[in-house]
Formats: structure tokens, sequence, C-alpha cells
């Protein structure tokens, strides 16, 4: 059964500290993403990467870095957390080739910053 | 560029009714679009995809989905909605040789179910 996992499910953190979200998965996919997910807002992409050590900026990046060393780990990272950044984080993954390629999601991550 | 509009970011049915959920989308070449569920506190997951080998797509949980090119939609049905199918639910749409994996999701419609 295919699974992305997610390090943390709630997060609590303060102004101004970085913040590591970690996200893995066991399917050998190439590609990884991390979305944010806010009320009335849907879901919008902040990074994503199609090999190790490679990343693509998504439409919100502004505030984040990404980092990806091994394919299955994909680590999203919030250099000087603001209030701005609360929200629910999720990690997707998902294969490459000819096809649909759907993606698959972790169970989120829930981040205050207080 | 593609797009994806779902109308309606709330809808409520009563228990036993049938579950319609809508969805349009743009797209410069054939699209493969996606259904996905996403229960409270819960990362999303796939109801169904349409990838033309149907127009008519069965999913998981007795949902299904039609895909009509001339109306460029891809609603969502259930005939008869349960309790458990309150949630909230995702249109996505990614269009092949774009050169990208990436998925464009609407805003999202949230099912309540009133018994």
């Amino acid at each position: 059964d295919v699974k992305v996992t997610q390090s943390s499910r709630y997060l609590v953190k303060r102004t101004g500290e970085k913040v590591f979200l970690e996200c893995v998965q066991d399917m050998d996919h190439e590609n990884m993403f991390w979305y944010r997910q806010d009320p009335g807002l849907g879901l919008r992409l902040i990074y994503f990467s199609y090999d190790v050590k490679m990343k693509e900026k998504g439409d919100i990046p502004e505030g984040y870095s990404v980092s990806r060393e091994k394919k299955e780990r994909f680590s999203l990272i919030l250099e000087s957390a603001s209030t701005n950044q609360t929200s629910m984080y999720l990690c997707a993954s998902s294969s490459i080739g000819t096809g649909p390629h759907e993606q698959y999601f972790g169970p989120g991550t829930r981040l205050t910053v207080t | 560029a593609q797009s994806v509009t779902q109308l309606g970011s709330h809808v409520s049915v009563s228990e036993g009714a049938l579950v319609l959920l809508r969805c349009n989308y743009s797209s410069s070449v054939p699209p493969y679009l996606f259904w996905y569920v996403q229960y409270p506190n819960q990362g999303l997951q796939l109801l169904l995809k349409y990838t033309s080998a149907a127009t008519l797509v069965k999913g998981i949980n007795g949902f299904e989905a039609e895909f009509k090119k001339s109306e460029t939609s891809f609603h969502l049905t259930k005939p008869s909605a349960h309790m458990s199918d309150a949630a909230e639910y995702f249109c996505a749409v990614r269009s092949e040789g774009a050169g990208s994996y990436q998925l464009t999701f609407g805003k999202g419609t949230k099912l309540s179910v009133i018994p």
C-alpha cells in the first residue's frame, strides 16, 4: 500500500523560529510536492522536486525553502516563521512517464505560529 | 494554462439524497482529471480519475464522475448520500504533454449531509 508520511501532525512554533517539515514516501516516486491549504483558498503549491537535489518554485515560494537529498525525502523549511505561515501543510508524491500520475498525499501538518 | 472551477463552496444534502458536485476545467490539451476527498484534519485521498479510457468513471465509496468534453465538465455524483460522505471534495486537472506533473486544483466543495 502506498504511503506518504509527514513528521508531525500538529506543530506550534514561535515567530522567528526556523521550522523543518519532513515528508517521506515509500513508493520510489520521482516527484514530490509541498502545498499549503487555507480555508477558501484551496491548495497552493509552494515548491516541488522532480529529482534528488532538484527543485522548482510553485505559486507561493516566498518565505520557504526546500531540500531533497534523498529520493524518498522532501523537506520544507521556514527560515524565520511568521504568523501568516500558520496553515495546514500537505506533502504529496507522484511518478513520471505517460499516464495520469495522480498525486498521493500525506496526512498533513497543522502548523501554528504564535 | 489550465484551471478548475468548482461551483459551490458548500453543498448540503439530506441523507439518502443525490449528491452532485460540479467541476469545470479548462485545458489546451486532453486532460487527466481527478476527484479527491479530504476528511477533517486529514490529507487528500483519491476518489477517482479520468484517463480517457471511459467517459463514466467509477470510484471508491459509490462515487462516479462523467467526463463531458463538450461542456468541459467532470461532475461528481453519488445516488444516495451517507453521513460518512461529509467531507471536502477537490477536483483537479493535469494536462498531458504540458511538461509538468503539477496538478491544478479547484478551491474545494464542502459537503454536509443532513440526517
